[in-house]
């Protein structure tokens, strides 16, 4: 069964980069057919969809991020990864990695929190 | 980008009652030469990640209950819980993936009355 778990630093303060890892279990990254991706979702907000990979490298950014957001994968460990550098307290949300099937998410990963503060 | 925009914000229904969430697009979600409507909704519960519900509009993922129905086209969709259960307290979104950035309402947050 595909699980999806994410991973990282759970505080960092302004202006820092926020690195966090998708680890896929029960499902190869490398699968043409989907891609993978980042959703995030401030406390007590809604989803905001940022970004997704597939395999091949080819990426699809939010446009309001472009220029602070990168979204890579490493077939051979079966991870994918997200970095977005310069964040403020705007950045502070729990962050879902999912997979997709032509931009559908059907299969979430449980979430991890990250708090930007100073 | 497509905005996505719900209605209503927040919903009390009494167990066993119809319960009608509206999701509305800036722009059509048909996409293809299929014609189908990009068009998902989700359920979220609190400390637990979204769970798809319905795609392609008004197709039930795999073990979703039937009392869970989606209609509509091109710009205007509902989601409609036709008899509502304790475990359907939720909140609900929906969320086009017809074009990229993909966009998710804001949000139908359910109660029991």
């Amino acid at each position: 069964q595909l699980q999806l778990q994410e991973s990282g630093p759970g505080l960092l303060k302004p202006s820092e980069t926020l690195s966090l890892t998708c680890t896929v279990s029960g499902g190869s990254i490398s699968s043409s057919s989907y891609y993978w991706g980042w959703i995030r979702q401030p406390p007590g907000k809604g989803l905001e969809w940022i970004g997704s990979v597939n395999s091949g490298g080819t990426t699809f950014y939010k446009p309001s991020l472009r220029g602070r957001i990168t979204v890579s994968a490493d077939t051979s460990k079966n991870q994918f990864f997200l970095k977005l550098t310069s964040v403020t307290a705007a950045d502070t949300a729990v962050y879902y990695c999912a997979r997709s099937f032509g931009s559908l998410y059907a299969f979430w990963g449980q979430g991890t929190l990250v708090t930007v503060s100073s | 980008d497509i905005v996505m925009t719900q209605s209503p914000d927040s919903l009390a229904v009494s167990l066993g009652e119809r319960a009608t969430i509206n999701c509305k697009s800036s722009q059509s979600v048909l996409y293809g030469s299929s014609k189908k409507n990009n068009l998902a909704w989700f359920q979220q519960k609190p400390g637990q990640p979204p769970k798809l519900l319905i795609y392609w509009a008004s197709t039930r993922e795999s073990g979703v209950p039937d009392r869970f129905s989606g209609s509509g086209s091109g710009t205007d969709f509902t989601l409609t819980i036709s008899s509502l259960q304790a475990e359907d307290v939720a909140v609900y979104y929906c969320q086009q993936y017809a074009s990229t950035p993909i966009t998710f309402g804001g949000g139908t947050k359910v109660e029991i009355k």
